[in-house]
């Protein structure tokens, strides 16, 4: 069974800061990888996919993540947080042999607070 | 278009009572997901529909959870007896049929409370 471990529970950034959330996860084939953001009061939404290709993937309100695969990991980045991106962030991945209608498997969240 | 609603949005609970919830996929998704959210903890896959059809079953905790989708439309989930662990935010979620990934589109969740 596949495991996915998001390394910062909370993180607190000002705004302009850099942002990079780590995701790894353990798998013994190949995954799909996904970030989910619940912004406060919000629905679950999808931030950025990956299936294959380009390793690195840009999403909506200017987030990308790269994956490495000899790291077994999806780190998400923003090069410059707004006050608005304050959020609780999922890293997920879902199996490829298991088609494309998977259940997603998550990590914990990361909740980050940006600070005006 | 509607989204994914889910009913009740809040439920408390004694433990041994029953509860069902009630979700309703986007119109015209036929795979619809629950997933379980306890505090301080990941979100977990419970279960895929694929119409009427359970896909896959495998996150169910135990034999006191019992999913339904009469019909292929909306989903409900039932916990009979609930006991104090079942406490958490359950989660719904849709997507379309087809070849390749569909992406899964999440109810606002109903928050039950076990006391």
């Amino acid at each position: 069974a596949q495991s996915v471990s998001q390394h910062n529970h909370h993180v607190i950034l000002s705004e302009a800061a850099s942002l990079e959330l780590g995701c790894n996860y353990s798998y013994g084939g190949t995954v799909n990888l996904f970030w989910y953001v619940q912004y406060p009061g919000q629905h679950l939404q999808l931030l950025l996919k990956y299936f294959s290709g380009d390793p690195l993937v840009k999403g909506i309100k200017g987030f990308e993540a790269e994956f490495i695969k000899s790291k077994f990991s999806f780190n998400l980045r923003k090069p410059s947080v707004q006050w608005s991106d304050t959020a609780e962030y999922f890293c997920a991945v879902t199996r490829k042999s298991g088609g494309g209608a998977d259940g997603l498997t998550f990590g914990k969240g990361t909740h980050l607070i940006i600070q005006p | 278009e509607a989204g994914v609603t889910q009913f009740p949005s809040h439920s408390v609970i004694e433990k041994g009572q029953t509860v069902t919830l009630r979700c309703d996929p986007i119109s015209g998704h036929d795979n619809l997901y629950w997933y379980r959210r306890v505090m301080g903890k990941e979100i977990k896959f419970l279960l895929h529909f694929v119409k009427e059809s359970k896909q896959d079953e495998s996150g169910m905790p135990n034999n006191r959870f019992l999913a339904e989708r009469t019909g292929g439309t909306y989903s409900t989930l039932k916990v009979q007896p609930a006991e104090l662990e079942d406490s958490g935010v359950y989660f719904c979620a849709s997507s379309q049929i087809g070849t390749g990934y569909y992406e899964q589109y999440f109810g606002p969740g109903t928050r039950l409370t076990v006391t």
